[in-house]
């Protein structure tokens, strides 16, 4: 069984471009989410969906940041325009809603913003 | 606010060597995971625990959970290297039967176990 796919795995831009990172979860999961990791941290919740819904966008810098789910299933996660402060790696899990909560996640997306 | 703390956050250890991994939460909750890290890699599962009481063990790795306490370990026992990893521990905050909410993660123990 595929885990979750996520691309590209790095990603280098200028500060003030914009940067696209997609994934695809584990056929089946329909709860998918985004979370951030700096360096030497833990990871942190952006967003989660609940097939094509966003139920919590409340850790989301919508300023800058926005995702999508259009079909319920693979997302894509927009910065634009990149800050300095974004370099970070984005990671994108999967779970069964009705499952044991365990997270499933991808090998993750390294930002360098320079 | 949910707060994830583990402790420590940084050990060296030798192989051969037992030692207990922390892991409090501020929040009550029944649901709690433990994942490994390696460098430049994703978050491996490891252990899930779902009620208090709950102990797994994997290999040299055991993982408790006391909810009352708020408190979960996770337990090394005779360390190899191979096990030299970052060790986060997560917490489901808002269980309520249904689908996860999204974990909250504490900052990670960074372990290097040395021969």
């Amino acid at each position: 069984e595929a885990g979750v796919v996520q691309s590209p795995r790095y990603k280098i831009i200028e500060k003030k471009q914009p940067v696209a990172f997609w994934c695809n979860p584990i056929s089946g999961h329909n709860t998918l989410y985004w979370y951030l990791q700096n360096l030497g941290q833990g990871p942190e919740l952006l967003i989660r969906y609940e097939n094509e819904e966003a139920v919590d966008d409340s850790q989301l810098p919508k300023d800058r940041f926005s995702a999508e789910r259009l079909k319920g299933v693979d997302s894509t996660l927009k910065i634009q325009p990149a800050e300095l402060g974004d370099s970070a790696v984005y990671l994108c899990a999967s779970s069964f809603s009705d499952g044991t909560g365990e997270l499933f996640f991808g090998e993750g997306s390294r930002l360098t913003v320079l | 606010e949910l707060k994830v703390e583990q402790n420590p956050l940084f050990l060296s250890m030798q192989e051969g060597k037992n030692y207990t991994i922390y892991c409090n939460y501020s929040t009550t909750s029944d649901r709690l995971y433990w994942y490994r890290q390696d460098p430049g890699k994703s978050l491996e599962s490891l252990f899930v625990l779902l009620s208090n009481g709950a102990v797994k063990q994997e290999g040299r790795l055991m993982a408790s959970l006391d909810t009352k306490a708020r408190l979960s370990t996770l337990h090394i026992t005779a360390a190899v290297h191979d096990l030299s990893a970052t060790y986060f521990c997560a917490v489901d905050p808002t269980y309520s039967g249904g689908g996860a909410d999204g974990l909250t993660f504490g900052k990670g123990t960074h372990l290097i176990i040395q021969p």
